[in-house]
């Protein structure tokens, strides 16, 4: 399964959009990109996937780039409640695969 | 309301007795995992399960047992041999998807401490 990497931390002002980069230069044709968010003390939530088009839900967008090495996660309008650690995760397509999560990024929002 | 459902919230037991964490899910989902969080880190794969009666190790399973009689239920047994097994624990479950992507759906968590 591919790696990923991301920031450890980033500040974000409440309002603004959170741009959340996550690189994974080893992805394979068949892996799909997952973001997750988890708010301190809480079980880890879903927020968006994608293979190689970009997407948009109610929650995020996400932007990959044409060579699948890197994507970036967008919360358009960050609130203080978007606080929290964001996993960038590659799953393979089909699968129910090891799903494994590196340490994330730890987004605060501040007014 | 369809979910995944940890129980307790909160366990404490006496160091060198094995509990055992309950893991219920009515989704439908084939597969079922099992983590551990320590403070500051992230999440560690224990043992995960893609279909009843078949479970494979995660990256620390040392320690741990699982069980996978039926579809619904993955309940994780912390034996007396895991050194340090106050943690964060957190189940999740995901659909055994043929042709395509899926998302896992994580409980709340029990957060386990040993005296």
């Amino acid at each position: 399964d591919a790696k990923t990497t991301q920031p450890t931390s980033m500040d974000c002002a409440e309002g603004r959009a959170a741009n959340l980069p996550c690189n994974h230069s080893t992805i394979s044709g068949n892996e799909y990109v997952y973001w997750y968010r988890q708010i301190h003390s809480q079980g880890p939530q879903y927020i968006i996937h994608g293979l190689k088009n970009n997407e948009t839900n109610e929650m995020a967008s996400l932007i990959i780039t044409e060579d699948r090495k890197s994507s970036t996660l967008i919360l358009p309008h960050a609130t203080l409640r978007d606080t929290a650690v964001y996993y960038c995760i590659v799953l393979k397509r089909g699968t129910a695969s090891k799903l494994t999560f590196g340490t994330g990024t730890r987004l605060q929002v501040t007014l | 309301d369809g979910g995944i459902t940890q129980s307790p919230k909160y366990l404490f037991r006496k160091e060198g007795q094995n509990v055992t964490l309950s893991c219920e899910q009515n989704l439908n989902h084939d597969a079922m995992y099992w983590y551990r969080q320590d403070p500051g880190q992230g999440l560690r794969l224990i043992y995960y399960s893609q279909i009843v009666n078949d479970f494979q190790k995660g990256d620390i399973a040392e320690g741990y047992s699982v069980s996978r009689e039926k579809k619904e239920s993955f309940p994780l047994t912390v034996t007396s041999a895991q050194k340090n097994p106050t943690a964060f624990y957190l189940c999740a479950s995901s659909m055994w998807a043929g042709g395509g992507g899926t998302e896992a759906f994580f409980g709340q968590g029990t957060r386990l401490t040993v005296v």
